[in-house]
């Protein structure tokens, strides 16, 4: 069975500290992960990952995967308020000879940045 | 751009009636449109996948005769729970994807949130 797992379920840290965020997965035809922020609705796209060992970097954010030991982190640095949210990690996943293919998402690492 | 809009944003209903949400991609066309279900605190569950023309494909677990999917057309899937009860109340968010573009990407809508009373 499919499965995505996230660590820690939640996390509260102080402006200006550095987070972690893990992500593992155990999938059948893996084609790339996803990080995603959700604050209160939709959640909003952060990263892509197909490759291993190549950190993709947005600002505060970088992300990095490892396809042999199946995960992927996420690191926010000089954590500001605005991040606090729930981050979630998705692997696409799909059957090769069908095409089809699918999003299976963890269960969410719930940021709180205190001021 | 990439905007996905889904109507209504919140809905309460009595026990036994059907309710239609739909999802529409606003500016572009998507052949594929994922409906998902989140319980407070919770990550987003998979339900189906929906494709433009063809039937959907349901997650292991989902009753598709009581959530019903319609793929219409390339900027509009519809899921309609039938005969809700009150643990059908949950949050309801489609996502859809462009047909063009290298880069698979998923955009997401705002949500439905479903009370049954």
């Amino acid at each position: 069975e499919d499965k995505v797992v996230q660590s820690p379920l939640s996390l509260v840290v102080h402006e200006g500290d550095t987070v972690t965020l893990n992500c593992s997965y155990e999938v059948t035809n893996f084609r790339s992960l996803l990080w995603y922020k959700q604050e209160k609705k939709a959640p909003t796209f952060l990263f892509m990952l197909t490759s291993s060992g190549i950190e993709k970097k947005s600002g505060r954010l970088s992300s990095i995967l490892d396809k042999k030991e199946l995960f992927s982190i996420l690191n926010i640095t000089a954590t500001q308020t605005g991040d606090s949210a729930v981050y979630l990690c998705a692997v696409e996943a799909g059957g090769v000879s069908s095409g089809t293919y699918k999003y299976i998402f963890g269960t969410g690492t719930r940021l709180k940045v205190l001021a | 751009g990439a905007v996905v809009s889904q109507h209504p944003s919140w809905v309460i209903c009595k026990s036994g009636t059907s309710v239609k949400i739909e999802c529409r991609s606003l500016d572009f066309q998507a052949t594929t449109m994922f409906w998902y279900r989140q319980f407070p605190k919770q990550s987003l569950m998979l339900m189906a996948t929906s494709n433009e023309g063809s039937k959907a494909t349901y997650e292991q677990g989902v009753e598709k005769d009581k959530f019903l999917i319609n793929h219409a057309s390339l900027t509009l899937s519809t899921l309609t729970v039938t005969s809700a009860h009150p643990e059908d109340s949950s949050f309801y968010i489609c996502s859809a994807e462009p047909i063009a573009g290298g880069r698979r990407e998923q955009y997401f809508g705002p949500g439905t949130r479903l009370t049954v009373t």
